[in-house]
């Protein structure tokens, strides 16, 4: 059972506008929440992250917000660069369990220059 | 420093053969998780060792198994191959469990079961 939903595969948005990547989640008990970009050929590396004390955490161009009461998650870019086409896991654990992340399917986003 | 290692890169294996994937982690980091993904999975968690201790398990059958050695290298072996165990394998590590801001992916072993 997908515990972490990225509803849709794929995302263009032009050079310059916002991108906005979304994911939900079922589990209430989860309380960390990742984003990992991932390049072809190559592994996942982390991006941003948030706790569930919070439900806003930025870092650079990159802004992560969490609703949980919706059990939702987006990731937001601005602006949006043509190195940032990749495709984006957001992942989700609950404390003390280790490195037990649950990823979502990834959205691959394409920025067109 | 070095990334993390994985090899093989690429493997292609028959049905009912067994595979084993060994991972390196960065120097230093003593937790080696291992993931599978498939394009309709995502990325699934397989097992997390620390230590030389398996401290997680994901929800896949006993086929699935995994080592840790003293130097913190990671091996995943596959046994009875089936058509769906084709995937991406990625290996992670960290310093400590839980610090996912600091785990680092490997390229992944890709895998072919024909």
């Amino acid at each position: 059972d997908q515990q972490v939903k990225q509803n849709s595969p794929s995302l263009s948005v032009q050079e310059g506008r916002i991108s906005i990547l979304n994911c939900d989640y079922t589990n209430s008990m989860f309380d960390y929440f990742l984003w990992y970009k991932k390049y072809p050929a190559e592994g996942p590396t982390f991006l941003i992250s948030i706790s569930s004390i919070k439900d806003k955490n930025e870092d650079g161009r990159f802004t992560v917000f969490l609703n949980k009461s919706a059990k939702h998650l987006s990731l937001h870019i601005v602006p949006s660069q043509p190195g940032d086409s990749a495709v984006y896991f957001c992942a989700a654990s609950q404390k003390n369990t280790g490195n037990q992340f649950y990823f979502g399917t990834g959205t691959s986003l394409t920025v067109i220059p | 420093k070095a990334g993390v290692t994985q090899t093989p890169r690429y493997l292609i294996k028959t049905r009912g053969q067994q595979v084993t994937l060994s991972c390196s982690p960065i120097s230093g980091h003593r937790s080696v998780s291992w993931y599978q993904q498939t394009p309709g999975q995502g990325l699934q968690f397989l097992f997390e060792y620390f230590s030389e201790t398996q401290r997680n398990k994901g929800n896949f059958p006993g086929r699935f198994s995994g080592r840790q050695f003293s130097n913190s290298r990671s091996e995943m072996n596959v046994s009875t191959l089936e058509l769906g165990d084709s995937a991406l394998y990625l290996c992670a590590s960290s310093s400590q469990p839980g610090l996912a801001y600091e785990q680092f992916f490997g390229p992944g072993t890709r895998l072919t079961v024909l």
